[in-house]
Order: structure tokens, then C-alpha cells, then sequence
């Protein structure tokens, strides 16, 4: 399995409502990623978590909580969004470290985020 | 701070035509690069990358790079273009540093193909 699945592939909330963004991978990486991407723009990190941990948040506001349940799994929960949040989020994978043939990220298909 | 700069947020060219996206890269010591395609609402699929086994990467759906360390650049080509190439192109680079791994994007080139 070379994948990684992002659900649900199109969502419309609400500014008052809680929803969550799900991410799972199966390649055995210990590296995932949450990225936002703007129309006509490169993908902007949000959060790194490195064996389960979080290891980098990019000054995301408190209104994106993510989560890391286990090596295969990532949430991003969403509560009290803005209508300039709606963008498109993407989960990645990748390896930590190791040899150079190991870098690179593997890629979801993404969420489409519309916050109305 | 490493970067990378693509040249071009728009490319055109006919289909058959050759197709020469630009990347440049700002690090003191070669990075890792790579090259990702992004169609229209979906998410990035990865075409190529180089790290540091061979200087001429070959991708798929006919792409292919070279690292040139002398120019700091890994322009992105193919022979001839086809109307299934038309996508947005993103160059990035990864410290050769170890640990997870923080990628820089360029700001993406929009290649349209003619028919």
C-alpha cells in the first residue's frame, strides 16, 4: 500500500460547528504532515508529527487541533472556523531520516475545506 | 535559509512541443529536490527527486531532471508535451540533514498545453 487516504474528500461547515479531518497511512512511515494550500498558491505546513509527537506547529491557531492516535493515523480537529480558512488540506507522509532514496513525502488527495 | 525559486508561474507550449520548467535552489550544501504535479483539485503526486545518487533523474509520465550543482539548478523536461501534462508544477527541496523532513515549496509554475 502506497497511499495515503484523506477524508472526507469535500466538506462544508459552519463557523459554529465541529468536524474532523482524517488522515491514514500504511507505508510504515513515522513522519505526517498536515498542510493548507490556497488557490494558485504552494502548500503552506501546518504540523509535523514525528513518531507520534508533535514536533513542529507553525503558529496554527488554537481553532486547528491535530492528533496523532497511532504511526498510521492523523486528525486535524476543527471548531470555531473562519471563512478564510476555506482552502484545500493536505496529509503527507514520509520517512525519518535514513538513507537519501528515503526522502521524499507521499501525498493525500486532500480535504476541500469551505467554512460558510 | 535554504529557498527555491521557479522561474515562470505560467508556461505555455504546444502540444509535441518541448516542455523546460525552471527550479533554482539557494543552499550552501546540495539539498535533496524534487519535483511534484498537481491536477486540478487533487492532491501532489511526486514525479521525481534527486538525492544525490545520480545527476539525471528520470520520473514518470516521461519527465526528467538534472542536477546541475555548478548553476544551482534541477530544471524539469520533457520531450514532448502531451494535453495530459496541462497541471501546476511544483519544485521543493529538503535539507540533506537527517530527522523528519521539512520541505520548502517553490511558488509553482502552471504549465497550459496547446493543442
Amino acid at each position: 500500500d502506497t497511499e495515503v487516504t484523506q477524508t472526507p474528500k469535500h466538506l462544508v461547515m459552519g463557523m459554529t460547528n465541529k468536524k474532523s479531518l482524517k488522515c491514514e497511512q500504511h507505508m510504515g512511515h513515522r513522519a505526517m504532515y498536515w498542510y493548507k494550500q490556497k488557490a494558485k498558491k504552494p502548500p503552506e505546513l501546518m504540523f509535523v508529527y514525528s513518531y507520534e509527537k508533535l514536533s513542529i506547529n507553525e503558529s496554527v491557531p488554537s481553532r486547528f487541533s491535530p492528533e496523532c492516535p497511532n504511526s498510521s493515523l492523523l486528525n486535524l480537529h476543527l471548531h470555531a472556523l473562519q471563512p478564510e480558512d476555506s482552502a484545500l488540506y493536505l496529509c503527507a507522509s514520509s520517512q525519518v531520516g535514513g538513507q537519501g532514496i528515503n526522502y521524499g513525502y507521499t501525498f493525500g488527495s486532500g480535504t476541500r475545506l469551505t467554512v460558510v | 535559509a535554504q529557498s527555491v525559486t521557479q522561474l515562470g508561474s505560467h508556461v505555455s507550449v504546444s502540444e509535441g512541443a518541448l516542455v523546460l520548467l525552471r527550479c533554482n535552489y539557494s543552499s550552501s550544501v546540495p539539498p535533496y529536490l524534487f519535483w511534484y504535479v498537481q491536477y486540478p483539485n487533487q492532491g501532489l503526486q511526486l514525479l521525481l527527486k534527486y538525492t544525490s545518487a545520480a545527476t539525471l533523474v528520470k520520473g514518470i509520465n516521461g519527465f526528467e531532471a538534472e542536477f546541475k550543482k555548478s548553476e544551482t539548478s534541477f530544471h524539469l523536461t520533457k520531450p514532448s508535451a502531451h494535453m495530459s501534462d496541462a497541471a501546476e508544477y511544483f519544485c521543493a527541496v529538503i535539507p540533506n540533514s537527517g530527522g523528519y523532513q521539512k520541505v520548502t515549496f517553490g511558488t509553482g509554475t502552471k504549465l497550459q498545453v496547446i493543442p
